[in-house]
């Protein structure tokens, strides 16, 4: 039973081009969100997905970042024109429909900025 | 808003002692879960133990237990007998029960465990 599984692990962009992050959720769920850390911080909240449908995106910067989570397929985050702030380490989780207290986390995407 | 609060940004043990990780937190539900997570080097985010906002009783995980005071606003992680395995930065965390289903974290306690 394959846990959430991300990649890449390790992804280098340059200043202005596109970031793309996958994520497919563990077998059975349905519910996927997207985390951000920084360095030296915590985790913070980017956006919450069902299948092909953003639930909560609310802590998603209003430019050049979407994602979605189609009805076939890993869930993406993409990041147009990427800067050097969005260095970072980027996680997924995955819940199951009706659990509300479990989410269960992949390895992660660093992205590093040059 | 939910917020979390982890004021203390290192701790260090002995192997075979005891250490307690702080942690406050601000909500103004009455139902919502509470978690602590394990990040080691690694960096994967491994949930150490979860402890629902409606149960008296405090959870346990082998040699990880929790002390909840619901009033005080307070969920403390005990670590026992630690281990050089168990050295790890530890992130508290909130949920909301009936409203958004994000995960709301502290800044995260760096853990020295001394061979």
């Amino acid at each position: 039973n394959a846990g959430v599984m991300q990649n890449p692990r390790h992804l280098v962009r340059r200043r202005g081009q596109e970031a793309r992050l996958r994520c497919s959720p563990m077998k059975g769920h349905s519910h996927v969100y997207w985390y951000r850390q920084l360095p030296e911080e915590g985790l913070k909240f980017m956006v919450y997905l069902q299948k092909e449908n953003i639930i909560d995106e609310s802590g998603m910067p209003k430019e050049r970042f979407s994602a979605e989570f189609p009805k076939e397929g890993p869930s993406i985050l993409r990041i147009q024109q990427v800067v050097r702030g969005d260095s970072a380490a980027y996680f997924c989780a995955s819940g199951r429909r009706g659990v509300r207290n479990e989410q269960f986390f992949g390895p992660g995407t660093r992205l590093t900025v040059l | 808003a939910q917020t979390v609060t982890q004021s203390q940004p290192e701790m260090s043990v002995q192997e075979a002692e005891t250490v307690t990780l702080s942690c406050t937190y601000d909500t103004s539900e009455s139902d919502y879960y509470l978690f602590w997570y394990k990040q080691p080097p690694s960096r994967q985010m491994i949930l150490v133990i979860r402890q629902e906002a409606y149960k008296q009783q405090n959870a346990t995980e082998n040699r990880f237990s929790v002390n909840f005071q619901k009033a005080a606003k307070s969920f403390s992680l005990k670590i026992s007998d630690s281990q050089l395995g168990d050295a790890a930065m530890y992130f508290c965390a909130s949920l909301t029960q009936g409203g958004s289903e994000k995960l709301v974290f502290g800044k995260g306690t760096k853990l020295t465990v001394n061979p």
